[in-house]
């Protein structure tokens, strides 16, 4: 399977806090994209870095790629209760046309 | 604009049925992809329609398939229902090469 894996599984942090979550995946890539899912929603796209970028903000969000590693991060800054969700990245390989390829996503709880 | 539209929202079926189930991407996308999502198998590719062709599919059985019409909506079908069938099943549609997906709310399919 070209699935990605996500670490930690789950995470849960108090308000204001910062959350960092990280991707691996295991073939090379075009682009790596970020999503969060609200329990049982439809995902909403995040950010996308491609593969020749190194880092990549967005508001309260930083993303890092090293394609040396194949991992990415995702660092989400001064968090608040509504970020409560699933994230998860996803991969779009060199040779994959439009087929992106989902971690196993990481389970954020914010307390207020 | 309008978001990608699944219908309907939830359903149960009997295992040995059939269903199926409809998704009309956002205006101007002509890529529509599904996906099933299953807290044991996470986020599994199904296939990509563009321009009412099949341009990709995952690992799935025959039991699968789908269509894509002249207007771009999208319709995915499962025969012969099974109880591992059960499971959120997301449409999401995109410009012919990405970069990025937006998701339908899915479609809660429950086999009993």
């Amino acid at each position: 399977s070209q699935q990605g894996e996500e670490d930690p599984q789950a995470l849960s942090i108090q308000e204001g806090e910062n959350a960092t979550m990280n991707c691996s995946y295991k073939t090379s890539i075009n682009n790596l994209q970020w999503y969060r899912q609200n329990s049982g929603r439809g995902l909403v796209h995040l950010i996308l870095i491609r593969s020749n970028e190194r880092e990549k903000h967005s508001g309260r969000l930083r993303v890092t790629l090293d394609t040396s590693k194949k991992s990415s991060s995702l660092l989400i800054t001064a968090s608040r209760a509504a970020d409560t969700a699933s994230y998860f990245c996803a991969t779009v390989a060199l040779d994959g046309g439009n087929q992106f390829y989902f971690g196993t996503g990481t389970s954020l709880t914010v307390i207020p | 604009k309008a978001g990608v539209t699944q219908t309907p929202r939830y359903l149960i079926k009997t295992r040995g049925q059939q269903v199926t189930l409809s998704c009309s991407p956002i205006s101007g996308h002509r890529s529509v992809s599904w996906y099933q999502q299953t807290p044991g198998q996470g986020l599994q590719f199904l296939f990509e329609y563009f321009s009412e062709t099949q341009r990709n599919k995952g690992n799935f059985p025959g039991r699968f398939s789908g269509r894509q019409f002249s207007n771009s909506r999208s319709e995915m079908n499962v025969s012969t229902l099974e109880l591992g069938d059960s499971a959120l099943y997301l449409c999401a549609s995109s410009q012919p090469e990405g970069p990025s997906y937006t998701f339908g709310s899915g479609t809660r399919l429950t086999v009993v």
